[in-house]
């Protein structure tokens, strides 16, 4: 059975650092690609960054580059997204999703419990 | 960037009744739409990939229509479980969500 467990969720100042993980088991977590997607509280859903199956290769939502780092362990299974310099509108609850791979753009067949994330002072 | 327009935004039907959901691209996607269920307090899932695929496990009273830049999910015999947000998304230039259809029991 497929699982995507989120963790490091919390309130945080803003302008402060929180780092999410998402442990995954039952699959070959090395041969997918991977996904973050977010949704604001009531509000909709918002994709937030990719990421290869080797890692190599990362891609961001515009409002988020230069901010996020998202990183990925295959011989731990885990991912990890790094959010520095947290804005009030990165409020959501953040999922980790898996990519189930098509030959245009992410889609998003498994999704993790959701961790929360508030950006307050 | 491509637009999704979900309609409508909300939606209260009776059990057993046939129910439509529509959502347009401002271009065209081709086939590369796929629609999720959200249930209350839980976390999407996939119901419909390629535009009509249905995904693996989920129930054949859920079909998917449509191509370019028109598409509908259609809810056949409407049951209880299906009181969620259901909400569309283009893969074909990168990915897209729509804001969703929120179907309630009437």
């Amino acid at each position: 059975e497929v699982q995507l467990v989120e963790s490091g969720g919390g309130l945080v100042q803003p302008g402060r650092s929180l780092k999410l993980s998402c442990a995954a088991s039952g699959f070959t977590f090395s041969n997918y690609y991977m996904a973050w997607v977010r949704q604001a509280p009531t509000k909709g859903l918002e994709w937030v960054a990719s990421i290869t199956n080797s890692g190599g290769t990362t891609y961001y939502r515009d409002s988020v580059k230069g901010r996020f780092t998202f990183s990925r362990d295959n011989a731990m299974s885990t991912l990890y997204l790094q959010m520095d310099s947290l804005r009030s509108e990165d409020t959501a609850t953040y999922y980790c999703t898996r990519d189930q791979g098509t030959t245009r753009g992410p889609l998003f067949d498994y999704w993790g419990q959701g961790v929360m994330v508030t950006v307050s002072s | 960037d491509i637009q999704m327009t979900q309609s409508p935004a909300s939606l209260s039907a009776s059990l057993g009744e046939t129910v439509t959901i529509e959502c347009r691209a401002s271009e065209d996607i081709y086939n590369g739409l796929a629609w999720y269920q959200q249930k209350p307090g839980k976390s999407p899932q996939l119901l419909i990939y390629n535009a009509n695929s249905l995904q693996t496990g989920v129930p054949s009273r859920f079909s998917g229509s449509g191509f370019g830049t028109q598409f509908s999910l259609k809810i056949n015999s409407l049951q209880v479980e299906d009181v969620a947000t259901y909400f569309c998304q283009q893969y074909y230039d990168y990915n897209t969500f729509g804001a969703g259809t929120k179907l309630e029991l009437k």
